[in-house]
């Protein structure tokens, strides 16, 4: 079975901090994507990052660069100099390609980040 | 430019009255999908469709109808509406193609209060 698991349930930070939101993710399937989303006060979802299980070059977007190891399972998200602007729920997701859970898409619980002028 | 559009935004119900949510999206994807978010839920799978004329049950179906008569359109059905099912629904739809699986492009949500 597809499991995602996002243990922190909200983080506050002062703005101009680094912070990390964590991603773990379960799957017996050896070709899978994982995700991330972001979703605002205002509601929508807005997508941010997809990486296959077979590309574990970590990668940067301005502020935002993701952390994909696959030996812990992890796909985790940092925001370097956080701003106000930032403060969202974060969702961690993933899908797979195997048989077990074929096209389905499995969501965390998210994140909710608080950036504090 | 519309991507994927829910109808409707808001809604209230009374117990046991019934409604339909209707999806429709213009990217020509096969796959599509709908979501419940709950508080400190995340975002639940409701049903999904691979294909016109195929749907599948996700994690909470119990509920729920769905049909996908067209490609383009996703209708999830709420036979008998009881309080726990207020909630925010989303649908979503998504590509597959050459090997390469797309993300979700979801919808704006619509909010439904069951009262």
């Amino acid at each position: 079975a597809q499991k995602v698991t996002q243990a922190q349930t909200e983080i506050s930070v002062v703005e101009k901090e680094d912070v990390t939101l964590d991603c773990v993710y379960e799957t017996r399937d050896t070709t899978y994507y994982l995700f991330w989303y972001k979703q605002p006060p205002s509601g929508e979802l807005v997508f941010l990052i997809r990486r296959n299980s077979f590309d574990e070059q970590n990668e940067i977007s301005g502020r935002y660069s993701w952390n994909f190891q696959k030996s812990t399972s992890s796909f985790n998200f940092t925001i370097t100099a956080s701003q106000v602007v930032d403060s969202a729920v974060y969702f961690c997701a993933l899908t797979t390609t195997g048989t077990s859970g074929t096209y389905k898409y499995i969501f965390g619980t998210g994140t909710r980040l608080k950036v504090l002028a | 430019n519309a991507g994927v559009t829910q109808t409707p935004k808001f809604r209230v119900l009374k117990t046991g009255q019934s409604m339909t949510l209707l999806c429709a999206q213009d990217m020509n994807h096969e796959y599509m999908y709908w979501y419940r978010q709950d508080p400190g839920m995340g975002l639940r799978l409701i049903h999904y469709s691979v294909g016109e004329g195929t749907t599948a049950k996700g994690e909470v179906p119990d509920g729920y109808n769905v049909s996908r008569l067209k490609k383009q359109n996703f209708l999830l059905g709420l036979e008998s509406a009881a309080p726990s099912q207020t909630s925010v629904y989303f649908c979503a739809s998504s590509f597959r193609t050459g090997g390469v699986t797309g993300e979700l492009f979801f919808g704006e949500g619509s909010r439904l209060t069951v009262l």
